[in-house]
């Protein structure tokens, strides 16, 4: 089972800022949190991942809280592209048997509207 | 980021016939690839793990000797659906992972249809 909950949809204006919770309270200490978007009929895209600290790349931004208990994924300027399947997975990132396996939830559908 | 392409993007074929699904990393060497089955409004499932020159694992549930597995190069996996039902019919996709970066990188995914 996933390790993870998030809200199933979530709405967002184009140019705005898309904010996507996740929570992951049981999250363990060497467990990273990995986040991937999947658009409609096509294999999931890697976003982004972090441990404790703050993350930023050219895709997005995520937020992590001190107590690692649940996270954030922005968009900053969200685009009419960016109307995906949102994923939040924990892992453990030295991958090495079955502790690597990303399992997937069922994740937040964003829809971004003109 | 990594590519990984898969081949054929989408197949029909008859109930009975054997279909076989390429997985390619095309810019990095894979030691492990993974495939994945996704039906329709539901989330990626986790089938099968390989990793180069050994036999892959399987999930618990998913039939080792009806998905064939074989990852014989770094670049290659290959994923052999036996003897296919209409209920086979899915979107398989593989990934790709760079053990260095943890990172799996996914292919565009197949869609099978079994009539």
């Amino acid at each position: 089972d996933a390790k993870t909950t998030q809200p199933p949809s979530m709405d967002c204006a184009e140019g705005r800022a898309a904010n996507l919770p996740c929570n992951h309270s049981t999250i363990s200490g060497n467990e990273y949190v990995y986040w991937y978007r999947q658009i409609h009929s096509q294999g999931p895209q890697y976003i982004i991942h972090g441990l404790k600290n703050n993350e930023t790349n050219e895709m997005a931004s995520l937020i992590i809280t001190e107590d690692r208990k649940s996270s954030t994924l922005i968009l900053p300027h969200a685009t009419l592209r960016d109307t995906a399947v949102y994923y939040c997975i924990v892992r453990v990132a030295n991958y090495g048997g079955s502790q690597g396996n990303l399992i997937f939830g069922k994740g937040t559908k964003l829809s971004v509207k003109p | 980021g990594a590519v990984v392409s898969q081949h054929p993007s989408w197949v029909i074929c008859k109930s009975g016939t054997s279909v076989k699904i390429e997985c390619r990393s095309l810019d990095f060497q894979a030691t492990t690839m993974f495939w994945y089955r996704q039906f329709p409004k539901q989330s990626l499932m986790l089938m099968a793990t390989s990793n180069e020159g050994s036999k892959a694992t399987y999930e618990q549930g998913v039939e080792k000797d009806k998905f064939l597995i074989n990852h014989a190069s770094l670049t290659l996996s290959t994923l052999t659906v036996t003897s296919a039902h209409p209920e086979d019919s899915s979107f398989y996709i593989c990934s790709a992972s760079l053990d260095a970066r943890g990172e799996q990188f996914f292919g565009p995914g197949t869609r099978l249809t079994v009539l």
